[in-house]
């Protein structure tokens, strides 16, 4: 089966700074990745999802990149608020049979 | 749209005995999710229904954990009897007919003494 690895586990960056969280995968079937954030006492919530037809996909302050050659995708935070600050899952899925997430990063953006 | 609505929120039960927990997800979504989240982790599949049936269980324990969605619309996933290694979260998803995109409900914590 598919196995997703995500790090770092934990990151701190400073108001106004960039956050970068990375993400391997092992199954070059897997064709859909989709980032999460996840509040506390919350279900994970969807911000980005990239295809593996797509290199790159940009939504205002948040970009993923994905490079299928080498099984990793990305996450990209620019311009970091405090309200950014949640555990980030990342995951991956051949056509939304079966996803597989990530272990989670806990992003907390110092004010 | 309301999204997907999981009850209850909380659960407090001692080892042994059942507990049920019961999704609603958002209207018009077929497939069904039920995940497993334990602390620090993400979530693991635990069942997936694709209308009334289910079309993937394999991860579902089933010596003691059962689902069920009998109209196609909202389901409970049952523990019988719980042990103390199931205290997690449980969280509950759904997806529109052929979309990947996941709606997750805020999930049921439940906690097994």
């Amino acid at each position: 089966g598919e196995n997703v690895e995500q790090h770092p586990s934990t990151l701190s960056v400073q108001e106004g700074d960039s956050a970068v969280i990375k993400c391997t995968y092992s199954d070059s079937a897997s064709n859909y990745f989709p980032w999460y954030k996840q509040e506390l006492g919350k279900g994970p919530q969807l911000i980005i999802d990239i295809r593996s037809n797509v290199g790159e996909k940009k939504d205002q302050r948040i970009a993923v990149t994905l490079n299928k050659t080498a099984k990793h995708f990305s996450l990209h935070i620019t311009e970091t608020q405090p309200e950014d600050s949640a555990v980030y899952f990342c995951a991956a899925s051949n056509t939304g049979n079966q996803f597989y997430f990530g272990t989670g990063t806990s992003l907390t953006v110092i004010p | 749209e309301a999204g997907v609505v999981q009850s209850p929120r909380y659960k407090i039960i001692e080892k042994k005995q059942p507990v049920a927990f019961w999704c609603n997800p958002i209207s018009g979504h077929n497939t069904l999710y039920w995940y497993l989240q334990n602390l620090g982790q993400g979530p693991e599949l635990l069942i997936r229904y694709e209308n009334e049936e289910a079309v993937d269980d394999s991860q579902l324990p089933k010596d003691r954990f059962s689902a069920e969605r009998l109209k196609g619309v909202d389901s409970t996933l049952k523990i019988q009897p719980a042990e103390l290694g199931d205290s997690a979260v449980y969280l509950c998803a759904s997806s529109l007919p052929g979309e990947d995109t996941q709606y997750f409900g805020p999930g049921t914590r439940l906690t097994v003494l």
